[in-house]
């Protein structure tokens, strides 16, 4: 079955260090994004990417760094820059501007817990 | 930008009545995609409806079904006969039509009692 998946489920990270989490699709969806999710804020995108080697920032990218280097994946780093890493983290993915949407598929989350 | 409002952080509901989940949204454009998501404990995403801003016809899924008022920009869920599975975090998502990126709201806690 076709679908997206993120590992790990649960990353713990110490303060200081990079971590790297992992989104792969077989949707041969063109367009993947990564989103935050912490309490009360809803989902907020970090970035997006429609086209291999490729890729956008969104609201809140600071502290954070992806690449594309293949269709089916879009590894997201949490970089010690990032002030305040600890939350859900969600990858999504869609195909290109088609005229009917029907959305994003959506992996199963990554949380992330600074230690 | 375009920005998504979910005013009820928490909202409860008796099992078997309706509850209508509101949302409203900014934006210039004309044309735009407008959905609900649903997120139960797993916090896996599931997509409950979607709206195509063109189409003026309300959107239904089975007990689903939402008002899409355009000129209020106004894009509110009801839910008939609600049901425990209904139990989870609803969130209202924009989409402008000519691109792909999606922006949410906050977030609305729904609880069905039994």
């Amino acid at each position: 079955d076709g679908g997206i998946t993120q590992s790990p489920k649960y990353l713990f990270r110490k303060e200081g260090q990079n971590v790297t989490l992992s989104c792969e699709q077989n949707l041969n969806h063109d367009a993947m994004y990564w989103y935050r999710q912490d309490p009360g804020q809803g989902l907020r995108l970090i970035y997006y990417s429609q086209i291999v080697n490729d890729f956008q920032k969104g609201d809140i990218a600071e502290g954070y760094s992806v690449s594309r280097e293949k269709k089916e994946s879009f590894p997201l780093t949490v970089t010690s820059a990032q002030k305040n890493p600890t939350a859900f983290y969600l990858c999504a993915s869609s195909p290109l501007r088609t005229r009917s949407n029907y959305g994003y598929t959506f992996g199963s989350g990554t949380r992330l817990t600074v230690v | 930008a375009q920005t998504v409002t979910q005013s009820q952080p928490e909202m409860s509901v008796q099992e078997a009545e309706t509850v209508t989940l509101s949302c409203t949204y900014d934006t210039s454009e004309n044309n735009y995609y407008l959905f609900w998501y649903k997120q139960p404990p797993s916090r896996q995403m599931i997509l409950v409806i979607r709206q195509e801003a063109y189409k003026q016809q309300n959107a239904t899924e089975n007990r689903f079904s939402v008002n899409f008022q355009k000129a209020a920009k106004s894009f509110s869920l009801k839910i008939s006969d609600s049901q425990l599975g209904d139990t989870a975090m609803y969130f209202c998502a924009f989409m402008r039509y000519n691109n792909n990126d999606m922006r949410f709201g906050a977030g609305t806690r729904l609880t069905v009692k039994p």
